[in-house]
């Protein structure tokens, strides 16, 4: 089962611009972690934030987590057109063997 | 570091026929995953290895999906017979220890059944 829901599903954006996603999730947590991936191509590991922290940043992400609403955000600034890929929150859910339940992603296009 | 190694990148077959994907860990992982990732969505978890024994298969349909990973290292992933909406992506992932939060995925391998 999924458990994150990615808002928007798609973001197109001008190279520069700010680009935010957002994640909202069903059940208590350990942490939240995004991924990237390109098309065609595995994933990769992004940033992680525990359940006790708020804000991290990494670079030029910057995430959020409020864990009274059940949601997380993803900013990236400056964006490039290498930053053109799908973006996934993956929950580490507190119940439960499983490690990480990600979401449906978000399609993100970085127009030059 | 070499990463997770997945073969072969892309197969096409014919339903009910058999498939298997083959996946090699970065070195020292304990802990292995394998995904599906169907077009326009998200990694589903099939199966977790801990070393060589299943810590979840609760989402692998189990009449026609098998996986192993006998010696704790390389795994296999099987589906016998295949149908039409096994089409997707099946990713290997693998992670220090249970405990440990970053998984690191393979290039996955993409699998049409026509």
């Amino acid at each position: 089962s999924q458990q994150g829901e990615e808002d928007p599903q798609a973001l197109s954006i001008q190279e520069g611009e700010n680009a935010t996603m957002n994640c909202s999730y069903k059940t208590s947590i350990n942490n939240l972690q995004w991924y990237r991936q390109n098309s065609g191509r595995g994933l990769v590991h992004l940033i992680l934030i525990r359940s006790n922290e708020r804000e991290k940043h990494s670079g030029r992400l910057r995430v959020t987590l409020d864990t009274s609403k059940k949601s997380s955000s993803l900013l990236i600034t400056a964006s490039r057109a290498a930053d053109t890929a799908s973006y996934f929150c993956a929950t580490d859910p507190i119940q439960g063997a499983q490690k990480l339940v990600f979401g449906q992603g978000t399609r993100l296009t970085i127009n030059p | 570091e070499a990463g997770v190694a997945q073969s072969p990148r892309y197969k096409i077959i014919e339903k009910r026929q058999s498939v298997a994907f083959w996946c090699n860990p970065i070195s020292g992982h304990a802990t292995l995953y394998w995904y599906q990732q169907i077009l326009g969505q998200g990694p589903k978890l099939l199966i977790q290895f801990q070393n060589n024994g299943v810590v979840d298969d609760s989402q692998l349909p189990k009449d026609r999906f098998s996986a192993e990973r006998l010696k704790g290292v390389d795994s296999t992933l099987k589906i016998q017979p295949a149908k039409l909406e096994d089409s997707a992506v099946y990713l290997c992932a693998s992670s220090l220890d249970r405990e440990t939060d970053t998984q690191y995925f393979g290039p996955g391998t993409r699998l049409t059944v026509l």
